[in-house]
């Protein structure tokens, strides 16, 4: 089993919908998450941080981490064609820089 | 631009060969991660390093070696290689604590034929 599980999609919906992405993961020392956008043929980048439970609010994205279940969420609101990318969540634990990545759900915003 | 430069950006060679993949970090950042993303595997951590040192270790294969030079550029090794070595390797690099994430250069797509 992997430690961090990200359904690949595809995933697929119109514009201006709100779009919901999930990790869970089973590595209990995990404290740091983020959510990562990768555009075809680019290198990852960081959308989203947060440390710990709770919510994070960052304009039409929202990143909510529930610990007790090991979930995390990605919100888009009033999604866009230019969101149309990979996102990946990726995690760590205290004292250790490496970041696991789920495989990532591909995302398509249909115009 | 992410400010994390990677150099070549494509690389095709055959099996057996060895192959030198260039990383710059941005400026000020003392810590350079390595990591390898194949289609199948998705992103896995190769090695990090942090002003110079080795600070940390995945599962790098014994056929690849990296290292980080006193102006915190870095250089991964990948010899003896084989069809399966055939991924995207990407450098990132942060200030410091890379658990707050770190930046990522646009990758070096390598294909072993």
């Amino acid at each position: 089993q992997k430690e961090v599980e990200q359904d690949p999609g595809p995933l697929s919906v119109p514009e201006g919908a709100i779009v919901s992405l999930n990790c869970t993961y089973s590595n209990s020392a995990f404290q740091y998450f983020m959510w990562y956008r990768q555009y075809s043929r680019k290198g990852p980048e960081l959308l989203m941080y947060t440390y710990s439970s709770g919510n994070k609010e960052d304009g039409r994205f929202t990143a909510q981490v529930d610990k007790s279940s090991k979930y995390i969420s990605l919100f888009i609101r009033d999604s866009q064609p230019s969101d149309s990318a990979t996102y990946l969540c990726a995690m760590s634990a205290p004292g250790n820089e490496k970041l696991t990545f789920g495989t990532g759900t591909r995302l398509t915003i249909i115009p | 631009d992410s400010g994390v430069t990677q150099t070549p950006k494509h690389l095709i060679t055959a099996t057996g060969q060895r192959v030198t993949l260039r990383c710059s970090p941005r400026s000020g950042d003392l810590s350079v991660y390595w990591y390898q993303q194949s289609l199948d595997q998705g992103l896995q951590f190769l090695i990090q390093y942090y002003n110079g040192e080795e600070r940390a270790k995945g599962n790098i294969l014994e056929r690849f070696s990296a290292q980080q030079f006193p102006d915190l550029h870095s250089e991964l090794n990948l010899s003896s290689l084989e069809l399966g070595d055939s991924a995207l390797y990407f450098c990132a690099s942060s200030v410091g604590g890379g658990n707050y994430g770190y930046t990522f250069g646009s990758g070096t797509r390598l294909t072993v034929v």
